[in-house]
């Protein structure tokens, strides 16, 4: 089957580091993507990883690990404006014209 | 300014009056899609189109038309609103492949 899990709520503090994860179950590709949305608004592009590994775009980096079909978003030095929802994406059976979203997950970041 | 637009943003509509949200974009992306989003279930994909009159079902396509008689336009048909497809709807668009997608701004349709 078709699935993707992630938490569905975490809490943080402003200046700190969290980690969200992803698991998927997608058949075909292997990539992944992460997106972020605020409250109201449209989901917006934060990163793409299609080999093993983290890959670091500066407070934001993401992992990939295919053969465990697992994922993660790092957050770093927390900001009040981080505040949003967390969602991650892989190809399903239609491959990249198809993508699965997760739930996402709706981090509130504290001072 | 690159960007997706939708309209209209909100709108309150009757059971079984046809109703049409545009969408459009100024990139010359080949790929746009149609998502609603439902809480707890995330985005999912209603019809997707590859290019100019190039359409296809997502995973939820019923009660649903798409066409794609531009590159620029693809608008999503709702010849009879039912009370379920009261939701948060999502144009996007991608180069395709692996390429991020752009999302518009959302359109929140209320069918009483």
């Amino acid at each position: 089957g078709q699935n993707i899990d992630q938490p569905t709520e975490m809490t943080a503090t402003e200046g700190a580091i969290v980690q969200i994860n992803c698991t998927y179950q997608t058949s075909g590709f292997n990539g992944l993507f992460w997106y972020q949305q605020h409250a109201g608004e449209a989901p917006t592009f934060l990163s793409y990883n299609v080999l093993d590994g983290l890959e670091e775009k500066g407070r934001f980096s993401s992992f990939l690990s295919r053969s465990k079909g697992y994922s993660y978003l790092l957050l770093k030095e927390l900001q009040m404006k981080d505040s949003a929802s967390y969602l991650c994406a892989a190809p399903g059976l239609g491959g990249y014209n198809k993508l699965i979203f997760g739930a996402g997950t709706r981090l509130a970041v504290h001072p | 300014e690159a960007q997706v637009t939708q309209n209209p943003r909100y709108l309150i509509t009757v059971t079984g009056k046809k109703l049409t949200v545009t969408c459009s974009q100024n990139m010359n992306h080949e790929y746009m899609s149609w998502y609603r989003q439902d809480p707890g279930l995330g985005l999912r994909q209603i019809y997707y189109s590859m290019n100019v009159e190039v359409t296809d079902k997502g995973d939820v396509p019923e009660g649903y038309k798409v066409s794609r008689k531009e590159k620029r336009n693809f608008p999503l048909i709702l010849e009879s609103p039912s009370p379920n497809q009261t939701s948060l709807y999502f144009c996007a668009s991608s180069a395709g492949g692996s390429n991020e997608q752009y999302f518009g701004p959302g359109t929140r349709l209320t069918v009483t």
